[in-house]
């Protein structure tokens, strides 16, 4: 089946820790992004990247990093510098960035929790 | 102004009702328009995309006004099942950089 997977689904971690998200899709798409969902709020964009060995940083890119060495791939890393960092953590593709009617298509999330 | 705006609900609904969702957005040079289902703690999930000649899919039909800069969501004889949240994306251009604007959503309840 084609799709997007993330890991893990729930992640604690302690203040002053770094913890990095996976994300992975066999949906051959070019672009891939971040975003962060916080309750009552609209999803909110951390980075995104439209080609492999390139990625740009979004609205609220402050705190996190992000590479892209492999098109399939495009992990997330919460750095201790994030001052806010429990949220639910989504990552998107698509064919595509610009242009008509390339659809995101969504992973499961990944909720984390600083203690 | 937000770029992306939706009434955040929440709809409550008997079984059976029409319910239509409204959402607005302010950057005319808007490209490509999108419904997304958001269950709770879930992914948003695609619906639809939103062509200018208005589009239907069964029980749901999304219109595009390109003049008002709105989009809607029109949902026929609702069932318990549609309860979510539905998420307005607009994927629009801002300083030559696409991007997908996503509004905080609108929340439907459909009741028994």
């Amino acid at each position: 089946d084609g799709g997007i997977t993330q890991s893990p689904k729930y992640l604690f971690r302690k203040e002053g820790q770094n913890v990095t998200l996976s994300c992975e899709q066999n949906l051959n798409h070019d672009a891939m992004y971040w975003y962060r969902q916080d309750p009552g709020q609209g999803l909110r964009l951390i980075y995104y990247s439209q080609i492999v060995n390139d990625f740009q940083k979004g609205d609220i890119a402050e705190g996190y990093s992000v590479s892209r060495e492999k098109k399939e791939s495009f992990p997330l890393t919460v750095t201790s510098a994030q001052k806010n960092p429990t949220a639910f953590y989504l990552c998107a593709s698509s064919r595509g960035t610009s242009g008509s009617f390339y659809e995101q298509f969504f992973g499961p999330g990944t909720r984390l929790t600083v203690l | 102004r937000k770029e992306v705006e939706q009434d955040p609900g929440p709809f409550n609904v008997p079984e059976g009702a029409t319910v239509a969702f409204n959402c607005t957005y302010s950057n005319s040079a808007s490209q490509s328009f999108f419904w997304y289902r958001q269950d709770c703690r879930k992914e948003p999930k695609l619906l639809m995309s939103v062509y200018s000649s208005g589009n239907e899919d069964g029980r749901f039909t999304a219109q595009l006004n390109r003049a008002s800069q709105y989009i809607s969501l029109l949902i026929r004889d609702s069932k318990l099942s549609d309860s979510a949240t539905y998420l307005c994306v607009v994927n629009t251009v801002t300083s030559g950089t696409y991007k997908y604007i996503f509004g905080t959503g609108t929340r439907l309840k459909v009741l028994a």
